[in-house]
């Protein structure tokens, strides 16, 4: 199957800074990417759908100003968590997708902020 | 508005069987996903449907019916390692994929 590779797997930040991960299509182009949080013990959460070239659509309740994405290419999609606190401290995942294929998983990034 | 619904959680006996419902309305189909996902893993594929009827993979199964808006996911032999999450979606007219929140499904022994 396709690969979709995110980075980094793992980040620590300090309260208030910025930290930007990002989810790469190796193999094919991704019309579509999807940003996931998933805190302990909870389901996945879809935060937001991007298409790309055009705006994310955020689902109910995820900050736009605060969760920025970027998908500027067929082949990269980016989440930059503005300054982040203790409680954005989660597992995100991105998923890529296009016309004809299902959707692929990064392997995840595991967010903490002290 | 487009939906999908799936029931938030589920308790099964190890070496039953159970079935997961995934209820849709959406602006057109293009086919209907089923994911698993273990916590703090990526999901993982496991079916596609686009036409009606069973598709059978080893002890998953997954039902499409386009006039009901309605699939399931079936899992056979239940294992302890099944317990997860089960992740609907369907492709749209526009072939925008529409997520459902998730299955969490328990299995007990």
């Amino acid at each position: 199957g396709a690969v979709v590779s995110q980075h980094p797997s793992w980040v620590i930040c300090k309260s208030g800074t910025s930290v930007k991960i990002e989810c790469r299509s190796l193999d094919f182009q991704a019309t579509t990417m999807f940003w996931y949080r998933q805190f302990p013990k909870q389901s996945l959460m879809l935060m937001a759908t991007s298409n790309e070239g055009s705006k994310a659509t955020y689902e109910q309740g995820v900050e736009k100003d605060k969760f920025l994405i970027n998908h500027a290419s067929l082949t990269l999609s980016t989440l930059t968590v503005t300054s982040a606190h203790p409680e954005d401290s989660s597992f995100y995942i991105c998923s890529a997708s296009s016309r004809v294929t299902e959707a692929f998983f990064g392997q995840g990034t595991r967010l903490t902020v002290v | 508005g487009q939906n999908i619904d799936q029931p938030t959680e589920m308790t099964a006996t190890e070496g039953a069987i159970v079935q997961i419902n995934c209820t849709y309305q959406t602006s057109g189909f293009n086919g209907l996903f089923w994911y698993q996902q273990h916590a703090g893993e990526a999901p993982t594929f496991l079916s596609y449907n686009v036409l009606d009827g069973l598709e059978e993979k080893g002890r998953f199964s997954s039902f499409l019916s386009r006039s009901k808006g309605y699939s399931y996911l079936l899992l056979k032999e239940l294992q302890m390692k099944d317990s997860a999450s089960y992740l609907c979606a369907v492709r749209d007219s526009n072939y925008q994929l529409i997520w459902g929140a998730g299955t969490k499904l328990i299995i007990k022994p």
